[in-house]
C-alpha cells in the first residue's frame, strides 16, 4: 500500500516568514514528487516537482528531496497571504502509468 | 500549457439517477486519464485509471459497476456514476499526462461538485 503523509495543520506562518511543509512517502520505488496548492473548492494546481536529490528552487519555493529518509519538503520564502491554501504532495510510483498518490494536505495560513 | 476541460464544473441529482463528467484534453493526445474522488478535508483518492481503447484499471475498492468509464478516444473519457446516492456526493476530478511536457505534464481538469439529494 503506497501511502503519502502530511501533517494537516493547520499551519500558520506570519507574512514575509519562511513556511515549511513536509512530507513522508512509503514507496522505495517511488521517483517523481510534485507539491499541488489547492484552493477551497477548486482542482490541484502544480507548484513544483522534484524527482533527484537535494534543493530545487523556483522563485519563492523550494523543493527539497530527500530518498534515502523517503522525504520531500516544500519552502515558501517571503509567505503572502495569498499563499495561504491546501499544500498537497504527491508521488508518482508508476512512471507516469499509474496516477498519483496524495496525501492528505497541510493547510498553510499566512497571517497579515 | 496542456489544458484539460472538465464538464460540468457542478452536478446536483436525485438518488438513483446517473450522471455522467467529461473529461477532454483540449491540446494534446491522453492515451490514459485518471479519475480522483475527494470528499470534504479529504486528500484525493485515485479511484480509475482510464485507457483509451481498452478497459479502465479501478483501484481497490472502486464498484466498476457503479463507476462506468468510457475512454473513446484519445482526447475524452467520460465517467459515469449510475444508481447515485448520497454518499457518492464528493468532488470529482479528472487528470491526464502530457508526455509531450515531460515529468511535469500531469493536468488536472476543474473538477465537479456532485451533490446527490
Amino acid at each position: 500500500q503506497k501511502e503519502v503523509e502530511q501533517n494537516s495543520g493547520p499551519l500558520s506562518v506570519p507574512e514575509g516568514a519562511i513556511a515549511s511543509l513536509n512530507c513522508t512517502y512509503s514507496d522505495r520505488g517511488s521517483q517523481s514528487f510534485f507539491w499541488y496548492r489547492q484552493y477551497s473548492g477548486k482542482s490541484p494546481e502544480l507548484i513544483m516537482f522534484i524527482y533527484s536529490n537535494g534543493d530545487k528552487e523556483d522563485g519563492r519555493f523550494t523543493a527539497q528531496l530527500n530518498k534515502a529518509s523517503q522525504y520531500v519538503s516544500l519552502l515558501i520564502r517571503d509567505s503572502q497571504p495569498s499563499d495561504s491554501a491546501t499544500y498537497l504532495c504527491a508521488v508518482d510510483s508508476g512512471g507516469g502509468a499509474d496516477g498519483l498518490t496524495f496525501g492528505k494536505g497541510t493547510h498553510l495560513i499566512i497571517q497579515p | 500549457g496542456a489544458v484539460v476541460s472538465q464538464h460540468p464544473s457542478r452536478v446536483i441529482c436525485k438518488s438513483g439517477t446517473s450522471v455522467k463528467i467529461e473529461c477532454r484534453s483540449l491540446d494534446f493526445q491522453a492515451t490514459t486519464m485518471f479519475w480522483y474522488r475527494q470528499f470534504p478535508k479529504q486528500s484525493l483518492m485515485l479511484m480509475a485509471t482510464s485507457n483509451e481503447g481498452s478497459k479502465a484499471t479501478y483501484e481497490q475498492g472502486v464498484e466498476k459497476d457503479k463507476f462506468l468509464i468510457n475512454h473513446a478516444s484519445l482526447t475524452l473519457s467520460t465517467l459515469t456514476v449510475t444508481s447515485a446516492h448520497p454518499e457518492d456526493s464528493s468532488f470529482y476530478i479528472c487528470s491526464a499526462r502530457d508526455w509531450g511536457t515531460g515529468i511535469e505534464g500531469y493536468t488536472f481538469g476543474s473538477g465537479t461538485r456532485l451533490t446527490v439529494v
